[in-house]
């Protein structure tokens, strides 16, 4: 148990749905992050919100919509994927948005997503 | 800009056998190295890290030096465990938050 809890932990949906993933982290963390781990690709970072402000967009299509409205919750809203947006979703947290060795980061156990 | 390239899986193993992945990495200034785990069906866990040369970081048994000459990041361990099997990542910092990961390695250990 890492303290970030992630769920659905898996969710299937059709390309004209709307659904959203939810992350939550007990850690007393301030910096929150989405990831993108597709099969055989490096993870990829999403966004990431710093004290609730988002700090990073990494040129992700629009159709991921993130929500920050604590420090201790971070959303993803999905609308309108497509197939390749199959993948695995990890939610992490770190104490700030700023570097050190001791801001580790702690992930949950993802959202295992299927676009159909 | 910072990259990390680890050596490419799959990796199968008999127990007990010894397990090393290459791990070496570019970055533009004095990085933080990690190494994570993921177990099946889990999320990343964080196995050990190095915030300066020569450090070693270890844990369950796994070790890895940081190796500012040869910019690597090498993990270790000396006998494995079925319980081993799972895809490990290695990641550096630089000086700030992001991380960069390598590709993964995915380790199998049969009994």
């Amino acid at each position: 148990e890492t303290g970030v809890t992630q769920t659905p932990r898996h969710l299937v949906m059709g390309m004209t749905n709307k659904k959203s993933l939810k992350c939550e982290q007990h850690l007393g963390h301030n910096a929150m992050y989405w990831y993108k781990q597709s099969a055989k690709k490096p993870l990829e970072l999403m966004f990431v919100y710093n004290f609730k402000e988002q700090t990073e967009n990494n040129s992700v299509p629009s159709r991921f919509s993130p929500e920050c409205p604590n420090s201790s919750h971070l959303f993803l809203h999905l609308h309108t994927l497509q197939p390749e947006d199959s993948a695995l979703y990890l939610c992490a947290s770190s104490q700030n948005a700023r570097g050190g060795p001791k801001n580790i980061q702690y992930f949950g156990a993802g959202t295992r997503l299927s676009v159909l | 800009g910072d990259s990390v390239t680890q050596m490419e899986g799959p990796v199968t193993l008999s127990e007990e056998a010894f397990l090393t992945i290459n791990c070496t990495y570019t970055a533009t200034g004095y990085p933080s190295l990690f190494w994570y785990v993921q177990y099946p069906g889990e999320g990343l866990q964080l196995l050990l890290k190095a915030t300066k040369a020569d450090d070693k970081g270890s844990n369950k048994g796994f070790e890895a030096t940081y190796r500012k000459e040869t910019t690597s990041f090498h993990l270790e361990k000396g006998s494995v465990q079925v319980s081993d099997s799972a895809v490990y990542f290695c990641a550096l910092s630089d000086d700030d938050y992001k991380l960069s990961f390598g590709a993964g390695t995915t380790v199998t250990v049969r009994a």
